[in-house]
């Protein structure tokens, strides 16, 4: 089966300070690696994807690295807000299937 | 708009029985997948299901089973249930021309005693 994992269960930031998640994954055959977000209470909610054949992705205030030669992909989150706070996993898609990590718990310290 | 709605809410169950839990996708998506998510850990991918056929499968006993119908809304069965089914489980959807984005609901809590 597949295996992505994460570094770090837990990570505690200063408000305005930025946040960056690890994870490690062992499939070189995925697709695409998705970073999600997940609230107390709800589901998942998408936060940014990178294709495999790709390094760097940036969106609003987060940014996805990808390095394929020690399979480690990591999300950074800039000015990290309260409402950041959250689980986040990540995943991978390989072909019509996704498997997620078990996730890093991020709390914000105002 | 609304999201994906997923019921019922909260569910008890005994050993044995079975179990059908429905999903509702984002109007416009026909893509709808299944997750089981126990406390303290990530999704786990169950089905993938678009155009009311499944073009996904993940690593769950044939006593798991799903559809969708016309409509793409989505059943998902879970027969003879045993206490480790107990879980979060999770109906996501997504257009098929943008998979990674999948709209998750709030999913339905099962509990088997």
């Amino acid at each position: 089966g597949e295996s992505v994992g994460l570094h770090l269960p837990t990570l505690s930031v200063q408000e305005g300070d930025n946040s960056i998640i690890n994870c490690a994954y062992s499939n070189s055959a995925s697709d695409y690696f998705i970073w999600y977000k997940q609230e107390s209470g709800k589901g998942p909610q998408f936060i940014i994807d990178i294709r495999s054949n790709m390094d760097k992705r940036q969106g609003q205030r987060v940014t996805v690295l990808l390095n394929k030669t020690v399979k480690h992909l990591s999300l950074q989150i800039a000015a990290t807000q309260p409402g950041d706070s959250a689980v986040y996993f990540c995943a991978e898609r390989s072909g019509n299937q996704f498997y997620f990590g078990t996730g890093t718990s991020l709390t914000v310290i105002p | 708009d609304a999201g994906v709605t997923q019921s019922p809410t909260h569910l008890i169950k005994t050993r044995g029985q079975h179990v059908t839990l429905r999903c509702s996708p984002i109007s416009g998506h026909k893509s709808v997948s299944w997750y089981q998510q126990v406390l303290g850990q990530g999704p786990q991918f169950i089905f993938q299901y678009y155009e009311k056929e499944e073009r996904g499968r993940g690593n769950f006993p044939d006593r798991f089973s799903a559809r969708q119908f016309p409509n793409y809304s989505s059943e998902l069965n879970v027969n003879a249930l045993l206490l480790g089914d107990s879980a979060l489980y999770l109906c996501a959807s997504s257009p098929w021309t943008v998979p990674n984005e999948q709209y998750f609901g709030p999913g339905t809590r099962l509990t088997v005693t």
